[in-house]
């Protein structure tokens, strides 16, 4: 158990749809970091957010958004479904000094 | 751009030989290195890391060694079990935490 938590685990919705995603990061972990697996890819980065800022950005598309908040939560917010966002979601954190990332179970999202 | 890669898709090891994996990097910026073990449908393990400083990091049966001036790091795992048959993902932090697409790790009985 890595202390990411992500929830749900699981989510099946139709295109043209808004889901939310959300993150729980470890105890004591600033940064909370978003990644993208699409079937049999690697791990696209999306977008790290430190301490409630947004960090740095990756490929994330303009119907994607994401926020962290006070108590340090991190969602990801997905719009306008297509067929083509079906993936696993990921989110990871680290600590304020920076190393490793800690990743979570990942959220399996298909949209039909 | 693909800042981070991994050439080799799959490779297939002897249980208890040395099992090599391999990254390429091309961004001089990158201060830090990681590996990640991961299994279908769970997330990234982390394995082990080296700071850009250092030219080898060691942690049981796994050492990663990093070659600067090639650009170049790799993770040994000797000896090879079963259990370490998984997808491995080595990953580069500069701003953010780039990753490879994974090498397929076989260990054949």
């Amino acid at each position: 158990d890595s202390g990411v938590t992500q929830t749900p685990k699981h989510l099946i919705t139709a295109t043209g749809q808004r889901v939310t995603l959300r993150c729980s990061p470890r105890s004591g972990d600033l940064s909370v970091y978003w990644y993208q697996q699409s079937l049999d890819q690697g791990l696209q980065f999306l977008i790290q957010y430190y301490n409630g800022e947004e960090r740095a950005k990756g490929n994330i598309l303009e119907r994607f958004s994401a926020q962290q908040f006070p108590d340090l939560h991190s969602e990801l917010n997905l719009s306008s479904l297509e067929l083509g966002d079906s993936a696993l979601y990921f989110c990871a954190s680290s600590p304020p000094r920076g190393g490793e990332a800690f990743f979570g179970q990942g959220t399996r999202l298909t949209v039909v | 751009d693909q800042q981070v890669k991994q050439n080799s898709p799959s490779l297939s090891v002897q249980e208890g030989r040395i099992s090599i994996l391999n990254c390429d990097y091309t961004n001089s910026m990158f201060d830090y290195f990681l590996w990640y073990k991961k299994y279908p449908a769970e997330g990234p393990t982390f394995l082990i890391s080296i700071s850009s400083i250092k030219d080898k990091n060691e942690d049981g049966r796994f050492t990663v060694f990093l070659n600067k001036s090639a650009k170049h790091l790799s993770l040994h795992i000797v000896p090879s079990q079963p259990g370490d048959s998984a997808v491995y993902f080595c990953a580069a932090r500069g701003d953010k935490i780039i990753f490879g697409k994974g090498t397929r790790l076989h260990i054949l009985p």
